[in-house]
């Protein structure tokens, strides 16, 4: 059964219209993170949380932010897409920072019109 | 900041090889993970490595964590069609650090 669950799997959402991607878990991990990938690369990691700690990348750009209601939800918001944020959005889960091994979703791809 | 490499970039083999991939840092890392993502997924943990000079396996897959501390290889043995994906190594290098990725090998496997 997955256990890193994201929703929905593609998006569509139109240049500059907010758009809400959704990661749940049950593992119960303290961190998740929010990832970026476009084509032919590595994962770049945008924000994570510990806990309620929010920890934000210091080359993320203002556009995205993230809330993490409860331990198992956690939601990356694009407030105004641009082009060049169609890639595919990874969500992962990891019980610390350090040390420890990531879990990843399946991942979300968002497509700009 | 730290990097890690992994190359090339791609690689082709015959099914029933066996391939080995190495990545390599010029960092000391204290833990190795190595992930295989298919197209449309997300990356797959594979291997976890903690101690230097472990050697883990997992089915027809073998990895080690350098003694160095400086590099870590998967061993992919007598390869299948279904073994086709990118692989990524990635790590950590001390408290509290956020995870390391190589760029990724993209592995094909001629039936």
């Amino acid at each position: 059964d997955a256990m890193v669950i994201q929703n929905p799997r593609y998006q569509v959402t139109q240049f500059g219209k907010p758009v809400t991607l959704s990661c749940s878990q049950t593992l119960n991990h303290n961190v998740m993170y929010w990832y970026q990938q476009k084509s032919s690369q590595a994962p770049k990691l945008l924000f994570h949380y510990y806990d309620k700690d929010f920890n934000n990348e210091a080359d993320t750009p203002d556009n995205f932010q993230s809330r993490r209601p409860n331990t198992s939800f956690c939601f990356l918001d694009i407030r105004s897409p641009g082009l060049g944020d169609a890639a595919m959005y990874l969500c992962a889960t990891s019980r610390e920072v350090s040390k420890q091994p990531q879990h990843f979703g399946d991942g979300t791809r968002l497509s700009i019109l | 900041g730290q990097q890690l490499n992994q190359s090339p970039q791609s690689m082709f083999i015959q099914e029933g090889e066996d391939v080995s991939m190495n990545c390599t840092s010029s960092s000391i890392f204290n833990t190795w993970l190595w992930y295989k993502q298919e197209p449309g997924e997300g990356p797959v943990l594979l291997i976890a490595l903690y101690k230097a000079g472990e050697l883990t396996s997992n089915g027809r897959l073998t990895a080690q964590f350098g003694i160095t501390r400086k590099d870590s290889f998967l061993n992919i043995s007598a390869s299948i069609p279904s073994d086709v994906g990118i692989y990524f190594c990635a790590g950590h290098t001390g408290a509290n650090s956020k995870l390391t990725f190589g760029k990724g090998i993209t592995l094909s496997v001629r039936p």
